[in-house]
């Protein structure tokens, strides 16, 4: 089964409030990281946390890590319109070998209205 | 979209041909990948490739097939075989360090249509 799936599927708020997203994951991990897509366009990495993390932080954007319930939350504070994008939580677990692959989960759909 | 370029944007081809994406990345990465990406869908993993002349198959290689031939470029072919072609098509490079995974940076995507 998928790794990495996010909640909600989609997120409708006002311009200047925050908005916080869910990612579950089943497995041990390596890191967990954040992309963005606009519609139609590639991905673009916003923060990563590796496993022994707990919370990191990068402009406007928090992360939080729970290993023992396997989870983590995207909180975008102060969102702007330009924010309106889907959002994908991916993440690593290398299983042991030297390399690993990421699993995307399906994303949460983000509206900001002004 | 950092430094790697996907051609063409869209790509229109008719059932039963294959069919050649292009990937090129300036960012002197050592690994590049290919998903396949459906409406409302996240990301599922064709092929992947650590290093020069050598790759491997992801979540859905079947009816798929890569090169890589040189370390800047990834190119996918979609053959015949593929069952249900009409997806948005990402690659993606990262660098890589210490054997693991880090971030990603994709390209702009190619659209295939199959008619």
């Amino acid at each position: 089964s998928q790794q990495g799936e996010e909640d909600p599927q989609a997120l409708s708020i006002q311009e200047g409030e925050n908005a916080t997203m869910n990612c579950s994951y089943k497995t041990s991990i390596n890191n967990l990281q954040w992309y963005r897509q606009n519609s139609g366009r590639g991905l673009v990495h916003l923060i990563l946390i590796r496993s022994n993390e707990r919370e990191k932080h990068s402009g406007r954007l928090r992360v939080t890590l729970d290993t023992s319930k396997k989870s983590s939350s995207l909180l975008i504070t102060a969102s702007r319109a330009a924010d309106t994008a889907s959002y994908f939580c991916a993440v690593l677990n290398a299983g042991g070998t030297s390399y690993g692959k990421l699993t995307f989960g399906q994303g949460t759909i983000l509206t900001v209205h002004p | 979209d950092g430094g790697i370029t996907q051609s063409p944007k869209y790509l229109f081809r008719k059932e039963g041909q294959n069919v050649t994406l292009s990937c090129e990345q300036n960012l002197n990465h050592d690994a590049m990948y290919w998903y396949r990406q459906d409406p409302g869908q996240g990301l599922r993993l064709i092929y992947y490739s650590q290093i020069v002349n050598d790759f491997q198959k992801g979540d859905i290689a079947e009816g798929y097939s890569v090169s890589r031939e040189k370390k800047e470029s990834f190119p996918l072919t979609v053959t015949s075989a593929q069952k249900n072609p009409t997806a948005f098509y990402l690659c993606a490079s990262s660098p890589r360090r210490a054997g693991q995974v880090n971030e990603q940076f994709f390209g702009p995507g190619t659209r295939l249509t199959v008619l």
